[in-house]
């Protein structure tokens, strides 16, 4: 049983586009971070949500956090070549707890 | 941000020998760091949760006496595969816990037993 359920896991678009990456679950998370994967390298940190309803903006990405602390999600605004590379949610289900619980991760190419 | 390094990057070995993999925090002191798996194209695996000074804690179905891992100091933590075999061969990978809901990887290592 996946307890991050990340949508989609692939997703090919062209340059400008705009997308969304969703995380949910039926856990409530004391937080949430989401990274970013480039291949043969490990995975880097982009943003952590604890607060239920927050939304943080990384020059065009948004990271929103859903109100009950179950889903979020990852929009990219006009999407860039640059922009391509395996996105990653993980949470932490226990407030203070260190052991992250990461989704299925998802593989975005954006071609030029 | 933090930096996390992992050595070797790379590493290749005959079925039967055994491998040791680093895990430094090179900016900040850690009490625990983390190792993972991933195989291709897939997500990370938790496989164990390493505590500087004490045994650390393995999630289940990760075998102790394979994967040993040392964390003797804050800065260090090591992951032996021992005797390893062709199965074994992924890209592992580190993190350390540098406070609440905050954990910086390391590059990983890729590891590939013949």
């Amino acid at each position: 049983t996946q307890l991050l359920e990340q949508s989609p896991q692939f997703l090919s678009i062209q340059e400008g586009e705009n997308l969304t990456v969703y995380c949910n679950s039926s856990s409530v998370f004391s937080s949430l971070q989401w990274y970013r994967q480039e291949p043969g390298e490990g995975p880097v940190l982009l943003v952590t949500v604890v607060t239920g309803g927050e939304v943080k903006k990384l020059k065009r990405l948004t990271f929103q956090f859903g109100d009950a602390r179950k889903d979020s999600s990852l929009h990219i605004t006009a999407a860039q070549p640059g922009d391509t590379g395996l996105y990653l949610c993980a949470g932490s289900i226990i407030q203070g707890a260190q052991k992250l619980v990461f989704g299925q991760g998802t593989r975005l190419t954006i071609n030029p | 941000g933090a930096v996390v390094s992992q050595h070797p990057s790379r590493v290749i070995c005959k079925s039967g020998t055994s491998v040791k993999i680093e895990c430094r925090s090179l900016d900040f002191q850690a009490t625990t760091m983390f190792w993972y798996r991933q195989f291709p194209k897939k997500s990370l695996m938790l496989m164990a949760t390493s505590n500087e000074g004490s045994k650390a804690t393995y999630e289940q179905g990760v075998e102790k006496d394979k994967f040993l891992i040392n964390h003797a100091s804050l800065t260090l933590s090591t992951l032996t595969v021992t005797s390893a075999h062709p199965e074994d061969s992924s890209f592992y990978i580190c993190s350390a816990d540098r406070g609440p809901d905050t954990q910086y990887f390391g590059p990983g290592t890729r590891l590939t037993v013949l």
